[in-house]
């Protein structure tokens, strides 16, 4: 079975644009989080979406916004990119939403902000 | 609020040595605790996990996590390791919907 997969692999963008990632679960999987990695630093939560709801939000400006499409895939979306914003975007499904469930992480997309 | 600690950043070791990660919790209610290793280039693999019961969690390739809820930690263990075990390797912790806290994280650099 295939795993989580994310596209694109690798982006280059600049200052003030914006960006699209994307999230397709493993299938039968209905949830699904978004993790911004910091070079050196732990994933840090970003969205979860489960059946197509958004079920948490961290500590991101409003610039980030996400969305879970009817076959479970999901979008991340960052408007007026910031240096900051260069991070690795982790996309992690799992079956349910729920306290112990397994995530399973896809490969991310390396995103280069300049 | 539920949050992880990770003691050390870097952790070196020789083939074939025994490895200990430290990680520490902070908690107001139950907790699911997690590890999991990061590969040079990629996502996230889960190692181990405590949901409930035995307080000794084995995972894969030789991994083994003990949960300590008087001492609030949950340390993994590996008794030998091999070069292929230089990655980063992160703890976490599970709120009520999955998400996941996780600590800094603790870099393990394996020499022959």
């Amino acid at each position: 079975d295939a795993g989580v997969t994310q596209s694109p692999t690798h982006l280059i963008k600049t200052r003030g644009q914006h960006v699209t990632l994307r999230c397709s679960p493993i299938s039968g999987h209905k949830s699904v989080s978004w993790y911004q990695q910091v070079l050196g630093q732990g994933p840090q939560f970003i969205f979860q979406y489960y059946e197509k709801e958004e079920r948490g939000r961290g500590n991101f400006p409003d610039r980030f916004s996400a969305r879970q499409f009817p076959n479970y895939s999901s979008e991340l979306n960052v408007n007026a990119l910031l240096l900051g914003d260069s991070a690795l975007y982790l996309c992690a499904s799992s079956p349910l939403a729920g306290r112990g469930e397994t995530q399973y992480f896809g490969p991310g997309t390396r995103l280069l902000v300049l | 609020a539920q949050s992880v600690t990770q003691l050390d950043s870097q952790v070196p070791v020789f083939e074939e040595a025994p490895v200990e990660l430290r990680c520490n919790y902070s908690s107001s209610v139950s907790v699911y605790l997690f590890w999991y290793v990061q590969y040079p280039n990629q996502g996230l693999q889960l190692l181990l996990k405590y949901l409930s019961g035995s307080t000794l969690v084995k995972g894969i390739n030789g991994f083994e996590a003990e949960f300590n809820k008087s001492q609030t930690s949950f340390h993994l263990r590996k008794p030998s390791v091999h070069i292929s075990d230089t990655a980063e390797y992160f703890c976490a912790v599970s709120d009520s919907w999955g998400k996941l806290q996780f600590g800094a994280g603790t870099q393990v650099v394996v020499t022959p």
